[in-house]
Formats: structure tokens, C-alpha cells, sequence
């Protein structure tokens, strides 16, 4: 199976400042790469899917990038609304599997 | 917009089986064009796919829960349900039932979560 690392556990940001999330893949994914924010007691919600194409509804400071095996979140201007938890997840082979999660909290 | 729901028991004794239920509703489950599948996460821990169904019963599972999963669709209720046996403490967590297109897994749409507690 492919084994997701996410990068830090736990984030330390500023209001208004920029978050980079770090995604790393055992092995090559190509861009079957998806985001999703997990606020507390809530479902995931679907950020960034094919490594860097926004869902629908996600706000334009929310930035996806990589391919093969680094894959990069970017929230460019955090807002009250971003702190939360963020997974990432591969769907490029079975089975499916999601890293553990980057908690991103206010600094 | 596809709306799910989780329903079961919270509370199942070790050893027992574990029985949700997602009800599906804005869509169709006999479509072709989605799979229906089941994740979990453990208390402060992070999401595990544990198994997805199409409509007409074509079934993929995790490799590590296979041997106690069975997921089971049924079109005329507009329901999908996850049976997981011999269960223990390991396998306290919310589950949540989530849909992804035939395209990509990815999942786009989710229920609330379901927390089933195992204990004695």
C-alpha cells in the first residue's frame, strides 16, 4: 500500500499569514492527489483533488501543487474560518489511503 | 446535491458485529456514476478507507479489514450498509459513509459521522 506523510503535525500560523502543507508519497501518485479540511466534530470537506484543481466552492487563497510523490498545500492569507485539520489522500492505486493529518492552529 | 446518513448502534460489545447504515438521498444509488464507501477515524487520529460498493455489488475493501468487512448496497431503500466483525477497543471511531464519482476516488460528498464505541 502507499504510505501518505504529512508535514508538520502541527502548524503555528498567524492570521493573515501564509500556510505551506507538505504531503509526501511511498511512491508515485502522479496528480491523484486530494486535499480535505476537518474542522472539529465536522466531516472532511473536499479542497483540492487531481494535486491542484480547487473544488467547487474553495475560496481562491486555497492553492494545490506537486506531482509524483511532493504534493504542497498552500493557504495563502489564513483566515479565522481556515484553522483546522488537513488530510491528504492518494487515489492513484487501491487501496485508498489518507496521511495522518496537519493541524494548523492560531499562532 | 447528494445528502448521506449514518444510523446504527454507538455502543457494540467486543467480540460483536458492527452494523451501520448510510441512507442516500438528492441522487440516485443505482447510478453507475458513483461508488459508496465507508471511512473511519479513531479518536485524535487520522481518516482509514475502509472499503467502497457500486450499485450493482462490485466491491473493493481495504486489505487489512477484509477478512472481517462486508459492505452491501441495497437500490430499493437508497441505502448502503458496513458490517464489521469481531469487533474490539481498536475499532472505536466515527464512521463516515462518503460517495466519490466512477472518474476518481475522491470523495465529495460525506454524511455527519457515525461514533461506535466498543466496549463491555
Amino acid at each position: 500500500e502507499i504510505v501518505m506523510t504529512q508535514s508538520p503535525a502541527t502548524l503555528s500560523v498567524s492570521p493573515g499569514e501564509r500556510a505551506t502543507l507538505s504531503c509526501r508519497a511511498s511512491q508515485s501518485v502522479s496528480n491523484n492527489l486530494a486535499w480535505y479540511q476537518q474542522k472539529p466534530g465536522r466531516a472532511p470537506r473536499l479542497l483540492i483533488y487531481d494535486a491542484s484543481t480547487r473544488a467547487t466552492g474553495i475560496p481562491a487563497r486555497f492553492g494545490g501543487s506537486g506531482s509524483g510523490t511532493e504534493f504542497t498545500l498552500t493557504i495563502s492569507s489564513l483566515q479565522s474560518e481556515d484553522f483546522a485539520v488537513y488530510h491528504c489522500q492518494q487515489y492513484d492505486k487501491w487501496p485508498l489511503t489518507f496521511g495522518g493529518g496537519t493541524k494548523v492552529e492560531i499562532k | 446535491q447528494l445528502q448521506l446518513q449514518e444510523s446504527g448502534p454507538g455502543l457494540v460489545k467486543p467480540s460483536e458485529t458492527l452494523s451501520l447504515i448510510c441512507s442516500v438521498s438528492g441522487g440516485s444509488i443505482s447510478s453507475s456514476s458513483y461508488y459508496w464507501g465507508w471511512i473511519r477515524q479513531p479518536p485524535g487520529q487520522g481518516l482509514e478507507w475502509i472499503g467502497n460498493i457500486l450499485y450493482s455489488g462490485s466491491t473493493y475493501y481495504n486489505p487489512s479489514l477484509k477478512s472481517r468487512v462486508t459492505i452491501s448496497v441495497d437500490t430499493s431503500k437508497s441505502q448502503f450498509s458496513l458490517k464489521l466483525s469481531s469487533v474490539s477497543a481498536a475499532d472505536t471511531a466515527v464512521y463516515y459513509c462518503a460517495t466519490h464519482s466512477a472518474a476518481a476516488a475522491l470523495f465529495d460528498s460525506w454524511g455527519q459521522g457515525a461514533l461506535v464505541t466498543v466496549s463491555s
